[in-house]
């Protein structure tokens, strides 16, 4: 998607090592969200960002912590997967205006076995 | 405890036809309520919203009703096109989204 990226695209991993998904903003917005999805639950927050260095926790954020340390990139690392942490993973962006919906990355799918 | 349902995970609708996908919320504080649509494999894009002060809002071939008092809302698409098969999700305040409903349009 136009302005914003996720990386990798796919991942598998094992039980218990820690993982980075990385997205990239070239729009310069203030506001960053992770997002998970999975069968009957829809999107759920993870964890969000207002600003360099400043984050916040969502709806599901056992397991998962971040860092925004510039404006353009926001971390989204799994301290220890476990199989209940196989989804695929959205990061999307905001300026903070509202009603104007949010610009979603293209997601990673990963899978923890 | 899901704020924003979207009850039917699936909807089949005929070329032409009007598709109505619905959403129900239970906190009346939400200022504003979104549609997204998404493909496969890409992430969703946002389609059309709607204000907490308003009880429509159009958008070419979309439509979303809000019906305050009943706590739901519904997204109209006249004429379906094969193109709008996706999955549209409703989202409250852009933070709480519905569980999806997957709509396939046949030609």
């Amino acid at each position: 998607d136009a302005g914003i990226t996720q990386s990798p695209r796919h991942k598998v991993t094992e039980t218990g090592t820690p993982v980075t998904l990385r997205c990239h903003q070239t729009e310069n917005h203030r506001y960053m969200y992770w997002y998970r999805q999975d069968p009957g639950h829809g999107l759920r927050l993870i964890h969000y960002s207002y600003g360099v260095k400043d984050t916040d926790k969502g709806e599901v954020s056992d397991g998962y912590s971040v860092s925004r340390s510039k404006t353009e990139d926001f971390l989204l690392t799994l301290e220890s997967a476990t199989s209940s942490q196989t989804s695929v993973y959205f990061c999307a962006i905001s300026d903070g205006s509202s009603g104007y919906g949010y610009t979603f990355g293209s997601g990673t799918r990963l899978t923890v076995v | 405890d899901q704020q924003v349902k979207q009850n039917s995970p699936s909807l089949s609708v005929q070329e032409g036809r009007i598709s109505i996908l619905n959403c129900d919320y239970t906190n009346s504080m939400f200022d504003y309520f979104l549609w997204y649509k998404k493909y496969p494999a890409e992430g969703p894009t946002f389609l059309i919203s709607i204000s907490s002060i308003k009880d429509k809002n159009e958008d070419g071939r979309f439509t979303v009703f809000l019906n305050k008092s009943a706590k739901h809302l519904s997204l109209h698409i006249v004429p379906s096109q094969p193109g709008d098969s996706a999955v549209y999700f409703c989202a409250a305040d852009e933070l709480t989204f519905g569980q999806g409903t997957i709509l396939t349009v046949h030609p």
